[in-house]
């Protein structure tokens, strides 16, 4: 199975600024990457696919970069409304696999 | 607008059978890929399978052959069935469409969470 790594568990971040979250392959899956935010109380949002990608209704702050086993998702002046958990998942084979989670914390 | 409702007893015994129930509106079964995702406590996600636009299934080779994932297109739900389940199988499920040309999920339900213990 590919191993999809999330190295930050946790980050925390003011209204402003911008954060990234990584999310590492444990090979190449080209661009088969996928972004998804889960906030309390509501279905699981799909973000970004192909990698960099936006989903209809993404808003532009969100992107995504990276190819082969480094993939990035970057939120540039942070909202509020952007607290929640981020999931990497790779659509390269199945199973499809994804990573542990990061949860942004907005300060 | 794509809807996505989960059903299920949240309260199952070791070595029994999960059963879940999803119901979409919105949009018609026989269309796409449906699939189960599970999230365990700790967050860990993992997915478990889906089932196509034709019927056909695909599962997660972990899940061995304890899974079935089924569908009934007249009433728009698909099911998913879990055999001899265990503490481990503790979680909170959902399905979700996934496209058709990408095995991205572009529409989730809201999860419902299921306890194994006796």
């Amino acid at each position: 199975d590919v191993q999809m790594t999330q190295s930050l568990s946790y980050l925390a971040a003011s209204p402003g600024e911008s954060v990234s979250i990584s999310c590492k392959a444990s090979k190449s899956i080209s661009n088969y990457l996928a972004w998804y935010q889960q906030k309390p109380g509501e279905a699981y949002k799909l973000l970004i696919y192909s990698g960099s990608t936006l989903q209809s209704g993404t808003p532009s702050r969100f992107s995504g970069s990276g190819s082969g086993t480094d993939f990035t998702l970057t939120i540039r002046s942070l909202e509020p409304e952007d607290f929640g958990l981020y999931y990497c998942q790779q659509y390269y084979e199945k199973p499809l696999t994804f990573g542990s989670g990061t949860k942004l914390e907005i300060k | 607008e794509v809807q996505l409702q989960e059903s299920g007893p949240g309260l199952v015994k070791p070595s029994q059978s999960l059963s879940l129930t999803c119901s979409v509106t919105g949009y018609s079964i026989t269309s796409n890929y449906w699939g189960w995702i599970r999230k365990f406590p700790g967050n860990k996600m993992e997915w478990m399978g889906y089932i196509s636009y034709s019927g056909s299934t695909s599962y997660n080779p972990s899940l061995k052959s304890r899974i079935s994932i089924t569908r009934d297109t007249s009433k728009n739900q698909f099911f998913l069935q879990l055999n001899s389940v265990t503490t481990e199988d503790t979680a909170t499920y959902y399905c979700a469409r996934y496209r058709s040309y990408a095995h991205v999920a572009d529409y989730w339900g809201q999860g419902v969470m299921v306890t194994v213990s006796s």
